[in-house]
């Protein structure tokens, strides 16, 4: 079975700081995601990931940016948090074929105070 | 721009009824449609998968088809259970890259 894991389950952090939030997955996916999902909006594409060292912007990426030193971990970076992002991150990742599905992590639950 | 609709927001049925959930989306150029389950405070968990060439996908009591033409899947879940309570999210996949989801559909099953 394929597996996603992200480092943390829960987060709290403040205003200003820089938070690093980490997914590793076992199945050698070229491609991995970052979404957020936030009540009424659903999940949002921040980041994606194609290969090492490549990265694509998504529909929200102000605030955010990526990094991707090894196949199997993809890690997003809040470099100032600010309150509004807080929200729930989930990482995902799939093989490099668009017929694939898509396979999630459990998910990072982050507050920004 | 590829837009999701999932319809209703949220459903209340009584355990052993068999039900539907509605997904329908914009653009049919699609690659295949993914149906996932979410639990609150959790991540998501890949149900059914139809590729775009296929009309129908089956596992266990979910049964999700796929009517490319119209913009239309549904998820048939039969004799419901309390542990189906969940959030059922459906999702579009347009491009290697491109999923777009809806914003779900709430599932209470009362037992």
């Amino acid at each position: 079975d394929v597996k996603v894991t992200q480092s943390s389950r829960y987060l709290v952090k403040r205003t200003g700081e820089k938070v690093f939030l980490e997914c590793v997955q076992d199945m050698d996916h070229e491609n991995m995601f970052w979404y957020r999902q936030d009540p009424g909006l659903g999940l949002r594409l921040i980041y994606f990931s194609y290969d090492v060292k490549m990265k694509e912007k998504g529909d929200i990426p102000e605030g955010y940016s990526v990094s991707r030193e090894k196949k199997e971990r993809f890690s997003l970076i809040l470099e100032s948090a600010s309150t509004n992002q807080t929200s729930m991150y989930l990482c995902a990742s799939t093989q490099d074929r668009a017929g694939r599905e898509q396979y999630f992590g459990p998910g990072t639950r982050l507050t920004v105070t | 721009k590829q837009e999701v609709t999932q319809i209703p927001a949220a459903l209340s049925v009584p355990e052993g009824e068999n039900l539907v959930l509605n997904c329908s989306f914009t653009d049919s150029a699609i690659y295949n449609l993914q149906w996932f389950r979410q639990d609150p405070g959790k991540g998501l968990t890949s149900l059914l998968l139809i590729q775009s060439s296929q009309r129908e996908q089956t596992s266990g009591r979910l049964n999700a088809s796929l009517d490319k033409s119209s913009g239309r899947s549904t998820l048939y879940i039969a004799a419901s259970q309390p542990g189906d309570s969940a959030t059922y999210l459906c999702a579009v996949k347009t491009g290697a890259n491109n999923l777009f989801f809806g914003t779900g559909t709430r599932l209470t099953v009362i037992p």
